[in-house]
């Protein structure tokens, strides 16, 4: 049972160009979400996505972030026009159909993007 | 606003010993609470979590400790092993939210053979 898989695991982009990371859940999983990690710090939400939906969007940045995950494939975090500032680790996390009282988030290995 | 803070950064140990790692939080609807683990290069791994209705939860070599009153959590494990040494976060939910986590700042526990 494969984990929460994320690729690219590194990626190097200069600034003005756009990064795209991949995130595909853990399998049964419908809900999908995106943390950003700086150096030295804890993880802080970006958004969280159902398929086709997004359901709570509230820590994206308000300019060149967005992200989807549609009926088929992975969910995508594109970043346009990228800035040193966004150089971080960004991880997805993955959980089950909600039930009642069931919240654990299953981490993938996240992706580390260096703005040169 | 939210926020869940941690009281040290850093914790040395030697092996064998029983290592407590701290956390305070901030907010008081939060009822659900999260330990990971997190090696170097990797991502959060869970180690063990805690409802609000309950003040103590084990596991293998893990315990968690749940102060509302205080707002206080604190992971316990015994016997600490060099292959404990990482970073330890604590994340806080609120159930009437989406699911989202709030991550503290993180302890770096060094177990030394």
């Amino acid at each position: 049972n494969a984990g929460v898989m994320q690729n690219p695991r590194h990626l190097v982009r200069r600034r003005g160009q756009e990064a795209r990371l991949r995130c595909s859940p853990m399998k049964g999983h419908s809900h999908v979400y995106w943390y950003r990690q700086l150096p030295e710090e804890g993880l802080k939400f970006m958004v969280y996505l159902q398929k086709e939906n997004i359901i709570d969007e509230s820590g994206m940045p308000k300019e060149r972030f967005s992200a989807e995950f549609p009926k088929e494939g992975p969910s995508i975090l594109r970043i346009q026009q990228v800035v040193r500032g966004d150089s971080a680790a960004y991880f997805c996390a993955s959980s089950p159909i909600g039930l009642a009282g069931d919240r654990e988030q299953f981490f993938g290995p996240g992706t580390r993007l260096t703005v040169l | 606003g939210e926020s869940v803070g941690l009281h040290l950064p850093t914790l040395s140990v030697q092996e064998g010993d029983n290592s407590i790692i701290n956390c305070a939080y901030s907010n008081s609807a939060s009822d659900y609470f999260i330990w990971y683990k997190q090696e170097s290069g990797k991502g959060p791994q869970f180690i063990i979590d805690i409802r609000s209705n309950m003040d103590k939860r084990q596991g293998q070599r893990v315990t968690v400790l749940l102060n509302k009153t205080v707002k206080h959590l604190s992971l316990q494990i015994a016997a600490t092993q060099p292959g404990d040494s990482a970073v330890y976060f604590c994340a806080e939910n609120e159930s009437t939210g989406f699911q989202k986590l709030v991550f503290g700042t993180g302890t770096r526990l060094l177990v030394s053979p």
